[in-house]
């Protein structure tokens, strides 16, 4: 079974960039997959923000797009988010997940918070 | 962008009553509908999704049914487990996914 794990600074600063890294255990980041990160404002639903093949290629959020970067490193089985221009309402938790080819996502990280505060 | 909305935003149901959930998409989505479980302090879960097919592990009490903009989610029989948030999603017009708001079952 898949299993994902997300790792990074839980505090960043206001204007700052938020790096995450999502470790993939227990299958392949180059099978059919894409791989995805949502998001979970405190108290709040859920955000899709974007995904990634083992490829390179990309999809994003429109309302994110100009500020997100997905990557993949496939000699590390891993995928990285990187947002900037953070500002308080990015603060969230943040969950990668495993996207099937058929558009459901499968298999999720534990998740992240990431506060943005001075 | 396909806007889910889901009602109600909280639902009220002793354990042992059956559950009914609501989805609705501004456009028709094929039936290309997933559902979620979330639980306080975890991650989502995948419940059902493609032609309304349960996840791995889901027990039978969950179905899913709908066409067009129209879905539910029905849990028969509400076990103490079952109280959570569920969340529909949408893969039709996709990227970009979206979600619905949720709705709370909380015991009533």
């Amino acid at each position: 079974q898949v299993q994902l794990q997300e790792s990074g600074p839980g505090l960043v600063k206001p204007s700052g960039t938020l790096s995450l890294t999502c470790v993939v255990s227990g299958g392949s980041i180059s099978s059919s997959n894409w791989w995805s990160w949502v998001r979970q404002p405190p108290g709040k639903g859920l955000e899709w923000i974007g995904e990634i093949f083992h490829s390179g290629g990309t999809h994003y959020s429109p309302s994110l797009k100009s500020r997100v970067t997905i990557s993949v490193d496939k000699s590390k089985n891993q995928f990285s988010l990187n947002l900037n221009s953070l500002t308080a309402a990015d603060t969230a938790v943040y969950y990668c997940a495993s996207l099937d080819f058929g558009g459901w996502l499968d298999y999720w990280g534990q998740g992240i918070l990431v506060t943005v505060s001075s | 962008e396909v806007v889910m909305t889901q009602s109600p935003a909280t639902l009220s149901v002793s354990p042992g009553e059956r559950a009914t959930l609501s989805c609705r998409a501004s456009q028709s989505i094929n039936g290309n509908l997933a559902w979620y479980q979330q639980k306080p302090g975890q991650a989502p879960r995948l419940l059902i999704y493609g032609d309304f097919t349960r996840a791995a592990g889901v027990p039978d009490r969950f179905s899913g049914s709908g066409s067009g903009t129209e879905f539910t989610l029905t849990i028969s029989s509400l076990q103490s487990e079952d109280f959570a948030v569920y969340y529909c999603q949408q893969y039709n017009n996709w990227p970009p996914l979206t979600f619905g708001g949720g709705t709370k079952v909380e015991i009533k």
